[in-house]
């Protein structure tokens, strides 16, 4: 089954609105990532959280990470309709590889 | 750095017509990874090299696809023959392991796709 589940699938916010989204995954991880793409575009990397840290914080954007409940949480303040994209969680188990979610696109209106 | 080139950036085939995805990852990465997105199954993993030798191919559909890199700079996925349903968004990505030995996988760049259209 696929390691890295977003929640929503869809989010619509307003401009200005905090937006939070989640990721569960299912085996022990080093380190899990946050992706964002544009309709259109490649995937773009947003922050790294390793898995001995608990908060991690990037400008606007804030992601949590519990290893024992083995989910992770993406927050974004004050948002603006540049944010508007599809945000995904990617594991990262060791192998040299990453195995990404379905992701949750986010939609925020002005 | 221009970052992860892919070539050609849009490509409509026919059916049974033999098609290839370029890619040139950025200099001095060492792994290259090569997904499919599609609306149905999301992004699919199809094979990953590491100093330019494939390390994990498992997520290769079929034996119509095949990856290649020649040299640091440079590689291919080949689709013969294509089909309908390989339509999709194939890109490239690269990434490098920030020091020696370390079991983290850095941040994947990603180039911005080749849309595949198999008529």
């Amino acid at each position: 089954s696929q390691q890295g589940e977003e929640d929503p699938q869809a989010l619509s916010i307003q401009e200005g609105e905090n937006a939070t989204m989640n990721c569960s995954y299912k085996t022990s991880i080093n380190n899990l990532q946050w992706y964002r793409q544009n309709s259109g575009r490649g995937l773009v990397h947003l922050i790294l959280i390793r898995s001995n840290e608990r908060e991690k914080h990037s400008g606007r954007l804030r992601v949590t990470l519990d290893t024992s409940k083995k989910s992770s949480s993406l927050l974004i303040t004050a948002s603006r309709a540049a944010d508007t994209a599809s945000y995904f969680c990617a594991t990262d188990r060791g192998s040299g590889k990453l195995t990404f979610g379905q992701g949750t696109i986010l939609t925020v209106h002005p | 750095d221009a970052g992860v080139i892919q070539s050609p950036r849009h490509e409509v085939t026919e059916m049974g017509q033999e098609v290839t995805l370029r890619c040139k990852p950025i200099s001095g990465h060492d792994y290259l990874f090569w997904y499919r997105q599609t609306m149905m199954r999301g992004l699919e993993l199809l094979i990953y090299f590491n100093n330019n030798v494939p390390i994990d191919d498992s997520g290769m559909p079929e034996d119509r696809f095949s990856a290649k890199m020649p040299n640091a700079s440079f590689s291919t996925l080949k689709i013969q023959p294509s089909e309908p349903r390989d339509s999709a968004v194939y890109f490239c990505a690269s990434s490098s392991i920030l020091r020696p030995l370390a079991i983290d996988t850095d941040t994947q760049y990603f180039g911005p796709g080749t849309r595949l259209t198999v008529l």
